[in-house]
């Protein structure tokens, strides 16, 4: 069963950092390209953030390209998001998801909330 | 950067019915990379259609997908209570980031 768990999100002040994780299991991971999506009540689903299978390629949504970095650790199954300089437009839940054909599987979703 | 506008943004209709869902693109996008989510109260998005009409695994055949160049629909026949969700369509190509969203349907099963 493909599983994708994310954790590390919070409440951070306005300026502040925060670094997501997603344990992925279940399946070959280094095969697999993987991205972040975040959705908030306004804005809806909004894709922020890809890489490929190897790392070697990586693309930002301009909302977030210059402040989030994206990255993944294959031997350990994981992907990670670092936020930097968090304002309050990027309070959301952020989702970890799967990349084949389309965005076939989905985390629960870790929720970080910027506020002072 | 394509924008997905989708309609009606609020749907009711009652069991055993059919919906008929559509998204309209800004500007003509390739049937392989059209996409339908399904996103029930507390959950996260889960795939029905990709490719414009293939189902994902495990989606019942009450659910299809068609549509070209910048008209797509979503058709869910034989309404179940459990149909009611919010629909999203999706660019998700070619090149990775040209991945856009619509603004979802809201199916309501009354």
């Amino acid at each position: 069963e493909v599983l994708l768990v994310e954790s590390g999100g919070s409440l951070v002040q306005p300026g502040g950092s925060l670094r997501l994780s997603c344990a992925a299991s279940g399946f070959i991971f280094r095969s697999y390209n993987m991205n972040w999506v975040r959705q908030t009540p306004g804005k809806g689903l909004e894709w922020i953030a890809y890489i490929s299978s190897s790392g070697g390629a990586i693309h930002y949504a301009d909302s977030v390209k210059g402040r989030f970095t994206i990255s993944r650790d294959n031997p350990n199954n994981s992907v990670y998001l670092q936020m930097n300089s968090l304002r309050p437009e990027d309070t959301a839940l952020y989702y970890c998801v799967r990349y084949y054909a389309s965005f076939d599987y989905w985390g629960q979703g870790t929720r970080v909330t910027v506020s002072s | 950067e394509t924008v997905l506008t989708q309609s009606p943004d609020t749907l009711s209709l009652a069991p055993g019915e059919r919906a008929t869902l559509s998204c309209k693109a800004s500007q003509s996008v390739s049937s392989s990379y059209l996409a339908w989510y399904q996103q029930r109260p507390g959950q996260a998005p889960r795939l029905l259609i990709y490719g414009t009409s293939t189902r994902a695994t495990g989606i019942s055949d009450r659910f299809s997908g068609s549509g070209s160049g910048i008209d797509f629909t979503l058709t869910i026949t034989r309404l179940e209570p459990e149909d009611s969700a919010v629909y999203y369509c999706q660019q998700f190509g070619p090149s990775p980031g040209m991945y856009f969203f619509g603004q979802g349907t809201k199916l309501e099963i009354k």
